[in-house]
């Protein structure tokens, strides 16, 4: 199975601050069609799972554009350049690329 | 209201079985892929198992395949999860999602989630 790792598995940042988490994949999310089927998810307290990001850097409908996604092949990286109150919860970085799909453990997001 | 609703959860002894519909209002399912994933207490999310939709392609994680059947019946909108010898560390708050074929099959919607508790 793939194993997808992230860094770090917690982090506090003050209002107005970037905020960046790291993903990586043992094995390349790169498909010959010329996708990278790496996805962001978060999940706020007390709500399910939601979709950020699809195909390493697609914004999902709603997302705000100080959310960003980046990386090729196993290195990933989302981004939040400032940090809101509403970003709190836990990230998680995903393949869709090999079965069975794999999660990261989660990036945990909270705010100084 | 656009929404997928979990149901069936609840308090089984090990060995038991439980069986978790997600049922769609507001939006087909027919066309879509769907999932099951799950989040166990103070632990992160763990993909299970999918189907196509017409219900022939089927995979599942290591973890449940064997124990775990996924079904679903297109003309009642609705999606399935068969649990089998139930484990303790099957406990989790269990969520349906329809993956979204035009965003590379990302899980676009998900449920509001049902718990299950595996306990003697």
């Amino acid at each position: 199975d793939v194993v997808m790792t992230q860094t770090p598995l917690s982090l506090s940042v003050s209002p107005g601050q970037p905020a960046s988490i790291s993903c990586k994949s043992s094995q390349s999310l790169l498909h010959r069609d010329g996708k990278t089927y790496l996805y962001w998810y978060v999940q706020k307290p007390g709500q399910s799972p939601q979709l950020l990001f699809y195909d390493l850097s697609s914004r999902f409908s709603g997302v705000p554009d100080r959310f960003s996604g980046s990386g090729s092949v196993t290195d990933f990286t989302l981004k939040i350049s400032r940090v809101e109150a509403e970003d709190v919860g836990v990230y998680y970085c995903m393949q869709r690329l090999h079965l069975p799909f794999t999660f990261g453990p989660g990036t945990k997001v909270e705010i100084k | 209201q656009v929404q997928l609703v979990e149901s069936g959860g609840g308090l089984v002894k090990p060995g038991g079985s439980l069986r978790l519909s997600c049922s769609a209002s507001g939006l087909s399912i027919t066309d879509y892929y769907m999932t099951w994933i799950r989040r166990a207490p103070g632990k992160g999310l763990e993909w299970l198992a999918y189907i196509n939709s017409g219900g022939r392609t089927i995979y599942y994680a290591d973890s449940v395949r064997g124990r775990f059947i996924i079904s679903r019946d297109n003309a009642k909108n609705s999606l399935y999860l068969q649990m089998n010898s139930l484990r303790d560390e099957d406990t989790a708050v269990y969520y349906c999602a329809r993956d979204d074929y035009l965003l590379s099959g990302a899980s676009a919607i998900w449920g509001q989630g049902t718990m299950v508790t595996v306990s003697s």
